[in-house]
């Protein structure tokens, strides 16, 4: 099993650009979600999903969309990119949709920098 | 907003030193969760923790949930340079039953050889 994936891992983008990260599983979790953490902030829950089709917002969700079309990928998107969205993104999923009492695996993180 | 509260934010030691880290919450958790990110790297879980008063060893860690299962703590005795990272604590959202966990800030360690 090759557990989370993330792709890019490293990405600059200017002001006003869009683009996807993208978030990939193998281990058929329902439970999958996203994590910016910027330094002195810990991990912030940007968005979750509970299972294909289910999506809800976490405490910073402003300025990202999701979807979940498959049990496996979870995307995530920048509209337009701001400068405040510059951070380290991660990726996370979990066996259950009760996420409260499972373990998180995360995958390796997304570096961005909006210029 | 977060459910739980981590401090210190920092904390230096010297090799051999004991380390400790805490998260308190204002209201009861029905579980939580410690993880550990090294430098560079992703959160890697390293325990849950759900029963009231319950302590769980992990070789020379020592994780505590307490007895009104409204803090925890992380005890590394004789810290190793291999300890160095971040440790975050994890809990539930309020009033939530899905989905929703929340991260403490985390406490970087730093050990110096």
């Amino acid at each position: 099993n090759a557990g989370v994936t993330q792709t890019p891992k490293f990405q600059v983008l200017k002001t006003g650009q869009s683009m996807t990260l993208q978030c990939a599983q193998d281990m058929n979790h329902e439970y999958m979600s996203w994590y910016r953490q910027d330094p002195g902030m810990g991990l912030r829950l940007i968005h979750y999903s509970v299972g294909a089709g289910i999506t809800d917002q976490g405490e910073v969700p402003n300025g990202y969309n999701v979807s979940r079309s498959t049990t496996e990928d979870f995307p995530l998107r920048l509209l337009s990119a701001a400068p405040s969205q510059t951070s380290v993104y991660f990726c996370a999923s979990s066996y259950s949709f009760t996420a409260l009492q499972e373990t998180q695996y995360f995958g390796p993180g997304t570096r961005l920098l909006v210029l | 907003g977060q459910q739980v509260m981590q401090i210190p934010q920092y904390q230096h030691v010297q090799e051999g030193e004991d380390f400790t880290t805490y998260c308190n919450s204002s209201t009861t958790l029905s579980n939580i969760q410690w993880y550990k990110q090294r430098p560079g790297g992703h959160p890697v879980f390293l325990i849950q923790l759900v029963k009231s008063g319950e302590v769980k060893k992990q070789k020379r860690l020592t994780f505590q949930f307490g007895e009104a299962k409204k803090n925890s703590s992380l005890h590394i005795t004789a810290t190793q340079t291999t300890d160095v990272g971040t440790y975050f604590c994890a809990g539930p959202s309020r009033g939530s039953t899905l989905g929703r966990l929340y991260f403490g800030r985390g406490t970087q360690l730093t050990v110096w050889p």
